[in-house]
């Protein structure tokens, strides 16, 4: 049973565009999100993260939007940069469960 | 600069072998945990840890065994190595309240089983 769930394995985009990458989720429970960046031989690195209670998180280029009700979040990258291109990972945790459920992936990539 | 150290980038071992993982942090974690990628199927929890000498499976544990002797350090041992095992092996740390920070990666074991 796939708790978090990355829809789609890959997306490319314009340097400049804004490239949008999405999460579904089904526990309910689930109370804080993150997304980590992966690039090729290197361990996943911490990006951005959300509480339930908000809708919205900013960090420079990158937004994080979240809909509770369609249990649902999105990362924003805008303008998306060549070196943005790497593997996103979507997690979530919930309460004081220390585990962290990660989606499959989606590979971005950026052309120049 | 805190770190995740994995005490190998990359291995090759012969199938039956046993294979000893290391990983190391410097950050006073109290959880750790050992996952494995693989293309198509994102990160799965092998095993974790929460406190010395304190494990407990995650969702893929068979094959797998782990030890936790001082709090700095966790390792995954592969009891027999067999090819279904070969893979990227991720070593992460974490605060006890990690929902909200998150975990810090090492770089990873690429480990080959032939």
């Amino acid at each position: 049973d796939q708790q978090v769930k990355q829809n789609s394995p890959s997306l490319s985009v314009q340097e400049g565009r804004i490239s949008i990458l999405n999460c579904d989720y089904t526990n309910s429970m689930f109370d804080y999100f993150l997304w980590y960046k992966k690039y090729p031989a290197e361990g996943p690195t911490f990006l951005i993260s959300i509480s339930s209670i908000k809708d919205k998180n900013e960090d420079g280029r990158f937004t994080v939007f979240l809909n509770k009700s369609a249990k649902h979040l999105s990362l924003h990258i805008v303008p998306s940069q060549p070196g943005d291109s790497a593997v996103y990972f979507c997690a979530a945790s919930w309460g004081s469960n220390y585990k962290l459920t990660f989606g499959k992936g989606t590979l971005l990539t950026v052309n120049p | 600069d805190v770190k995740v150290t994995q005490s190998s980038r990359y291995l090759v071992k012969r199938t039956g072998e046993k294979v000893f993982l290391e990983c190391v942090q410097d950050m006073d974690h109290e959880n750790m945990f050992w996952y494995r990628q693989d293309p198509g199927l994102g990160l799965r929890l092998i095993y974790f840890s929460y406190d010395v000498k304190m494990k407990e499976k995650g969702d893929i544990p068979e094959g797998y065994s782990v030890s936790r002797e001082k709090k700095e350090r966790f390792s995954l041992i592969l009891e027999s190595a067999s090819t279904n095992q070969t893979s990227m092996y991720l070593c992460a740390s974490s605060r006890a309240d990690s929902g909200i920070y998150g975990y810090t990666f090492g770089s990873g074991t690429r480990l080959t089983v032939v």
